[in-house]
């Protein structure tokens, strides 16, 4: 099956300045990738998206990166703020499997 | 609109005990997922529904059945719940690409 590595497992950055997470996946016919902001007892949300036809998606400070050949994408988090502070899960989406990273702990400083 | 929803929010267990997790959603899906979330590991996908009358394994089903009730309703039982499924368990369904998940279910088994 498909196997989805995160990094990093933790990130600290300073308000202002920007972040950037990456996965990388094994399966070259997953097709669909979004990344989910958990915050602390919360559910996960989707806050982007990008289907395989795709090589990067912009919404707002966030964006997304996706190198079909290397078999990764990356989240980039600009001008950080405190409230972007959560775990960040991307996943991978095969079939009608989905397939998730550990997850990134983003903790921005005030 | 509710969206996902699921019942019971906590639940504690005396090992060997059985118990029925129930999720519902409202925005006419087809697929829905139950997912297991462990620290440090991420989303774990115990068994989803690609569609009413379907149940397919996903990577950690053992110890867990499923029942597809209708299009609406996924419940995921523990037969006999041992101190390793000692998790939080969450719902999800998906339209053609997004999942959106459901609050969560806290479960601890002693």
């Amino acid at each position: 099956g498909e196997n989805v590595e995160q990094h990093p497992s933790t990130l600290s950055v300073q308000e202002g300045d920007s972040a950037v997470i990456k996965c990388t996946y094994s399966d070259s016919a997953s097709n669909y990738f979004p990344w989910y902001k958990q915050e602390l007892g919360k559910r996960p949300q989707l806050i982007i998206d990008i289907r395989s036809n795709v090589g990067e998606k912009k919404d707002q400070r966030i964006a997304v990166t996706l190198n079909k050949t290397a078999k990764h994408f990356s989240l980039h988090i600009t001008e950080t703020q405190p409230e972007d502070s959560a775990v960040y899960f991307c996943a991978a989406k095969g079939g009608n499997q989905f397939y998730f990273g550990t997850g990134t702990s983003l903790t921005v400083i005030p | 609109n509710a969206g996902v929803t699921q019942t019971p929010k906590f639940q504690v267990l005396k090992t060997g005990q059985s118990m029925t997790l129930q999720c519902a959603q409202d925005m006419n899906h087809n697929s829905m997922y139950w997912y297991r979330q462990d620290p440090g590991m991420g989303l774990r996908l115990i068994y989803y529904s690609a569609s009413e009358g379907t149940t397919d394994k996903g990577e950690v089903p053992n110890g867990y059945n499923v029942s597809r009730l209708n299009k609406r309703e996924f419940s995921l039982r523990l037969e006999s719940a041992a101190p390793s499924q000692t998790s939080v368990y969450f719902c999800a369904s998906r339209r053609p690409w997004e999942q959106f998940f459901g609050p969560g279910t806290r479960l601890t088994v002693l």
